[in-house]
């Protein structure tokens, strides 16, 4: 069964204090891993998506790495904007995506 | 132009009764989902059409949950004899194609089941 948990459940950062979250993922056959941010009372915003170990992609002050069993979402210099819940999703052998828990982020000025 | 639009925004219904959820995708969108999101839940896949077609229902809940698509656009999500289990943000998404392709969100319906 395919399986994506992130961690932690929550962060707060101080302004300017750069971290990483976690999105570990099992899965059979992985067609792409998708990092989505969702602002309270919205749907989920697309950010990213990474489709092979190795591959790397950056926004402004996100920037997502995948390996073969997680991937990283490293947020550089956060401001207060910043402040949302960092949803990761995988699709695997069938067409449906399967969503992590997501990491509820704080940025405090 | 527009992006996804459900509709209603918020639904506060009682026990037993049924319910219809609206989907508008952005147009020229071929694939199209739905998912349910309960308080500090993740997103739970629910229902996936590619045009009029739902190749994949098996996110259904039960057999209480049915959806529907007409003329490669609208959905409709229907819950009869709602139960207060059913109470969450219902989330719709599309997206250009099925594989690969970013899926844009709408703001959601919240259903509350008295």
């Amino acid at each position: 069964e395919d399986q994506v948990t992130q961690s932690p459940e929550a962060l707060r950062l101080q302004e300017g204090e750069s971290s990483s979250l976690n999105c570990s993922y099992t899965v059979s056959g992985l067609r792409g891993l998708f990092w989505y941010r969702q602002d309270p009372g919205k749907g989920p915003e697309f950010l990213f998506t990474l489709y092979s170990a190795g591959e790397e992609k950056e926004k402004e002050r996100l920037k997502a790495t995948l390996t073969k069993k997680e991937s990283f979402l490293h947020i550089t210099a956060p401001k207060p904007e910043d402040s949302a819940t960092y949803l990761c999703a995988v699709q695997a052998g069938g067409q449906n995506f399967v969503f992590g828990p997501g990491t509820r982020l704080s940025v405090l000025p | 132009g527009a992006g996804v639009s459900q509709s209603p925004s918020n639904k506060v219904t009682e026990k037993g009764k049924d319910v219809e959820l609206r989907c508008d995708p952005i147009s020229g969108h071929t694939a199209l989902y739905w998912y349910r999101q309960s308080l500090g839940q993740g997103l739970e896949f629910l229902i996936y059409f590619q045009g009029n077609s739902a190749p994949d229902k098996s996110g259904l809940p039960s057999d209480r949950f049915s959806a529907e698509r007409t003329g490669g656009s609208v959905s409709t999500l229907t819950i009869q004899r709602t139960q207060q289990e059913d109470s969450a943000v219902y989330l719709c998404a599309s997206s250009l194609v099925s594989f690969h392709n970013e899926q844009f969100f709408g703001p959601g319906t919240r259903l509350t089941v008295l």
